[in-house]
């Protein structure tokens, strides 16, 4: 069936460094992406959402990329902080409201 | 402003004894909800959603069952633990009007 993968399972940056987690997803019909994070213990939090009419959206600290060509999607954390390590899941709609999550990556940062 | 309360927290269970999970959502009237499951350093499994009172759609076959008896109501049960059920479980509401799920914090789920 249709996928959402994520190439890094683990990602270990310094504090400061700029971060990039990125995901491949399998199906072309998708028009919405999230990327959660989540701590450990705790249920995961929006991050930011990306529909595929867009390429490149950004918020606070963080910019999502859209690769529709190559179906790829990135999460870039700007000065990574150790407050950001968390295991980072991208997910796709399915449709009918339902989505699809990737297994994850876990960042890591070092003080 | 939304809130999604789920509990208890922590529960551990024996196997063969029955689950009852609940989630609440604040704030908002008619939201899609949805549970899922999340194994140690896995993914989220999708169990059920829900778009209305009693409606019910299953995504995987398994022993749990899912109820909406009101609209901001979820509840996950099962007659019979099984040692695979243990698990993380979340969650989730939508508006219906947009695709992001805001998730609950969760109820973690021992069986022995």
């Amino acid at each position: 069936g249709e996928s959402v993968g994520l190439h890094l399972p683990t990602l270990s940056v310094q504090e400061g460094d700029n971060s990039i987690i990125n995901c491949a997803y399998s199906n072309s019909a998708s028009d919405y992406f999230i990327w959660y994070k989540q701590e450990s213990g705790k249920g995961p939090q929006f991050i930011i959402d990306i529909r595929s009419n867009m390429d490149k959206r950004q918020g606070q600290r963080v910019t999502v990329l859209l690769n529709k060509t190559v179906k790829h999607l990135s999460l870039q954390i700007a000065a990574t902080q150790p407050g950001d390590s968390a295991v980072y899941f991208c997910a796709e709609n399915k449709g009918y409201s339902t989505l699809t999550f990737g297994k994850g990556t876990m960042l890591l940062v070092s003080p | 402003s939304q809130t999604i309360h789920q509990w208890p927290a922590t529960l551990v269970q024996p196997v063969g004894s029955p689950l009852s999970l609940e989630c609440t959502v604040e704030g908002t009237s008619n939201p899609n909800l949805y549970w899922y499951r999340q194994a140690a350093g896995r993914g989220l499994q999708l169990l059920f959603y829900s778009v209305g009172i009693g409606q019910i759609s299953s995504e995987v076959p398994q022993n749990l069952s899912a109820s909406r008896p009101q609209d901001r109501q979820f509840i996950l049960s099962s007659k019979k633990l099984l040692l695979s059920d243990s698990g993380f479980y979340l969650c989730a509401w939508t508006s219906g009007r947009t695709d992001t799920q805001y998730f609950g914090p969760g109820t973690r789920l021992t069986v022995l």
